[in-house]
């Protein structure tokens, strides 16, 4: 257990729909990153947030969005949701923002999310 | 562009050592990083480098020169259960990280 927390682990749902997938970062982190994987292929950066605050962006599509709540938690919202869609999503955590040291991610398990 | 570079995909045989090499072309550098990822599963952090030279854990090293763009992460005593997928992440000026596609090792009885 990496102590990050995703959930659902797993999500199946129809085209045209929309989902909310939650993260809860490591107890201590203040830094969240979303990350998508379609199957086989490398890890696509999405978004961060630091203490609740966006802080970069990455592909993340305008159909996409998230946010980061006071308690740190963290929600990316999919909506008009496509057949592409469907890959997994990590979210990850860390302690600081961008400068602090080695600044070293720690991933949840991920939630896959399958459109049908 | 930013760019990463690490080959698709190797194959080694159990007990043998494997290096797996990652150039990269960026927008500054601020460390370079590797993680380990199951199917399926989450990375996994590995190693860290920001000074040239060779980090040593284990059964694992990492090795990077910033004058070529160039490093290494080479792994001894290969065992069924590395086989997995080595990702190679760099930190650019903006301290944004950039990823690799990931080298896939397959490792052989």
């Amino acid at each position: 257990d990496s102590g990050v927390t995703q959930t659902p682990k797993h999500l199946i749902t129809a085209t045209g729909q929309r989902v909310t997938l939650r993260c809860s970062p490591r107890s201590g982190d203040l830094s969240v990153y979303w990350y998508q994987q379609s199957l086989d292929q490398g890890l696509q950066f999405l978004i961060h947030y630091y203490n609740g605050e966006e802080r970069a962006k990455g592909n993340i599509l305008e159909r996409f969005s998230a946010q980061q709540f006071p308690d740190l938690h963290s929600e990316l919202n999919l909506s008009s949701l496509e057949l592409g869609d469907s890959a997994l999503y990590f979210c990850a955590s860390s302690v600081g923002s961008l400068f602090s040291g080695a600044n070293v991610l720690t991933f949840g398990a991920g939630s896959r999310l399958t459109v049908l | 562009g930013q760019n990463i570079d690490q080959p698709t995909e190797m194959t080694a045989t159990e007990g043998a050592i494997v290096q797996i090499n990652c150039t990269y072309q960026t927008s500054g550098f601020n460390g370079l990083f590797w993680y380990q990822q199951h199917a399926g599963e989450a990375p996994t952090f590995l190693s860290y480098n920001v000074l040239d030279g060779l980090e040593e854990k284990g059964r694992f090293s990492s090795f990077l020169s910033r004058s070529k763009g160039y490093s290494y992460l080479l792994l001894k005593e290969l065992q069924m259960k590395d086989s997995a997928s080595y990702l190679c992440a760099v930190r650019d000026s903006n301290y944004q990280l950039i990823w690799g596609a990931g080298t896939k090792l397959i490792i052989k009885p």
